[in-house]
Formats: structure tokens, sequence, C-alpha cells
């Protein structure tokens, strides 16, 4: 089983739309937690960082549920400009995981 | 400008001719890591450093070797590449291990 699961799509999805990524990891010792974007086989730049009490940042929310090691990721309102790969990392003593990424189209 | 700078950038070689792929970031950094990127399997770490002189495997690092000499500078080494090796690396860095990272732009390695 790989530590960090992420379904990877793809997401077509018209501008205006909302759409929600997800992420499980599996060692309940996890410490840090981000999503990270990343265009086409560029390198990943930080959407943001995930905490307890979810974040927001704009139009993106991001949510950690420790309890059931998920983290989430909710982009209203998508823009052309989001079409992207995102990507979720899950930390533990400098040991990073990314997810496989999900990607995402959003169409005229 | 903050910044990670890994050279080259592109790399076609041969098998068993050994390279180095340097890393150096000059926001004074303690943490560094490589990884590679291949097509359906996202990216994988090979190696990681927390600090100076200390160094850690990460997930895939078999068929690697780095050194964490100073700060700046993390090369990552393939003693003897082999073409299932091929694939996209970025080196990132960090001010500690559980904070966000800054990534290099990439170097595309083929090895024939």
């Amino acid at each position: 089983r790989k530590e960090v699961e992420q379904d990877p799509g793809p997401f077509n999805v018209p501008e205006g739309a909302t759409v929600a990524f997800n992420c499980t990891y599996s060692n309940s010792a996890s410490q840090s937690f981000f999503w990270y974007r990343q265009d086409c086989r560029k390198e990943p730049k930080l959407l943001m960082s995930v905490y307890s009490s979810g974040n927001e940042d704009g139009r993106f929310t991001a949510q950690l549920n420790r309890a059931s090691q998920y983290i989430s990721l909710l982009i209203r309102d998508s823009k052309l400009s989001d079409s992207a790969t995102y990507l979720c990392v899950v930390t533990t003593w400098g040991d990073m995981r990314f997810g496989a990424g999900t990607r995402l189209t959003v169409k005229p | 400008e903050a910044q990670v700078t890994q050279n080259p950038r592109y790399l076609i070689t041969v098998t068993g001719k050994k390279l180095t792929v340097t890393c150096s970031q000059n926001m004074n950094h303690e943490y560094m890591s490589w990884y590679r990127q291949d097509p359906g399997l996202g990216l994988r770490q090979i190696y990681y450093s927390m600090n100076v002189e200390v160094t850690d495997k990460g997930d895939v690092p078999e068929g690697y070797k780095v050194s964490r000499k100073e700060k700046r500078n993390f090369p990552l080494i393939l003693e003897s590449p082999s073409p299932n090796q091929t694939s996209l690396y970025f080196c990132a860095s960090a001010p500690d291990g559980f904070q966000p990272q800054h990534f290099g732009d990439g170097t595309r390695l083929s090895i024939l």
C-alpha cells in the first residue's frame, strides 16, 4: 500500500465550478502536510500548507483530519489558470512522501 | 533572488559512465532533498539531508549517492548509471524538514 494515496483524476470541470481533491496517508506519525501545484513537468510550487484547524487562501481551502489520516483541497470558482496537477505531500521527520498527483483541467 | 540551482538541466549519457548532478541553494536552508519523477509514479524521494554531514535514505535510494559537506550544496551522484535511472530529477531545499520546500527547475536525465 502506498504511503500517500491520491485520486489521479483527471478532473475536467467548467470555469466557475467547485472541485475537491482528496488524499489519504498511512503514517499516523506524519507531522506536516502540504498541497503543491505542478504545471506540465515543471517544478512543483507550494500552493498551501495544511493545518488541523483548516485554512483558506482566497478560493482555496485545505483541511486536515488526523483521526482519519486524510487531507483535502477545495477550489472554488475555478479559473482556466487553475489547470495543473495538484500534489499532496506528507512529511515525517524530513521524509517527504508525495501523492501521485491529480490532474485538473478547467475548460471555458 | 532566492533559488535552488540544478546543473545540468539536460543530460544524455551512456550506461556505466559516472555522473554528478549538482544542486545549490542560496537561502541558508538546513534541509535539502532529491526526487525523481516518473510517469504514473509521481515524485519519489531519493535522499534527504537535515543538515551538514547528515544524510538519510528516502523511498528510492538504490543506485544513488549524495554528500552534504557544506550547507548550500547537495550533489547527486550516479556511480554506474543504468537505463532505469532515466527520469526527471528535482532538488529542493527548506528551512528544516517540516516546512515547505523550494524546488529547482529540474534535470532531465537520459541514460542509453
